[in-house]
């Protein structure tokens, strides 16, 4: 089973919906975050999450929201898609103690009509 | 702020042959990471190498090593003997003090040819 799983994989939906992105873990890492890929360029940070009790946004999160529920589950909103969130999503998480590596979901494909 | 800078948006090779993906950074952390990812064409996401600024010697796993200079902010992944299933995209990334948040670069798209 892997480790780090997303829901959906993949997601159309229209203009103004209200979207919810999931992602649990395995590890049992404590550091859970939320990236963004557009086609041709590399991952931006959405949000990232330390603990239950700590969120902190990234370097693109005006229009998205997260929550963290467990140790184990990170969401992340799109309160009111546009078209141009239209995107790859990853989660990602790590261990305070190790080395630094992420450990990647495998993506969600989100297209906003 | 941190940076990284991938120059190459694509590049060829043949089969067999070693190829070389280059990874500058920009950081003023005295201390930081540096990672390779390759992202073949299913999406996902596969960690290759990492090297800590501390570390005397360059990283090596199996056919990727990090050829990693210092004093010249660089970073570059040298893939040996390169094989089709390496045709995919490679991203360059770093963490820095600041709680293992990653900072991407653009991305190199690597194409093995036969």
């Amino acid at each position: 089973d892997a480790d780090v799983t997303q829901t959906p994989r993949n997601r159309i939906t229209k203009t103004g919906k209200r979207i919810m992105l999931e992602c649990s873990q395995t590890k049992g890492h404590d550091r859970m975050y939320w990236y963004r890929q557009d086609p041709g360029l590399g991952l931006r940070l959405i949000y990232y999450s330390f603990d239950v009790k700590d969120i902190n946004k990234g370097e693109i999160s005006d229009g998205y929201s997260v929550s963290r529920q467990a140790q184990a589950k990170f969401s992340l909103s799109l309160e009111s898609a546009i078209p141009n969130q239209t995107a790859l999503y990853f989660c990602a998480t790590s261990d305070l103690h190790a080395g630094g590596e992420q450990f990647f979901g495998p993506g969600t494909r989100l297209t906003v009509l | 702020a941190q940076k990284i800078t991938q120059t190459q948006p694509g590049m060829f090779v043949q089969e067999k042959e070693a190829v070389t993906l280059d990874c500058t950074y920009d950081t003023s952390d005295p201390s930081y990471g540096l990672f390779w990812y390759k992202q073949p064409s299913s999406g996902e996401m596969i960690f290759l190498i990492y090297q800590g600024s501390y570390d005397q010697q360059n990283a090596t796993e199996g056919r990727y090593s990090l050829n990693f200079q210092k004093a010249r902010k660089s970073a570059n992944l040298v893939i040996s003997a390169s094989q089709l299933g390496d045709s995919a995209m490679y991203f360059c990334a770093m963490k820095g003090n600041a709680g293992n948040m990653l900072t991407f670069g653009g991305g190199t798209r690597l194409m093995v040819k036969p």
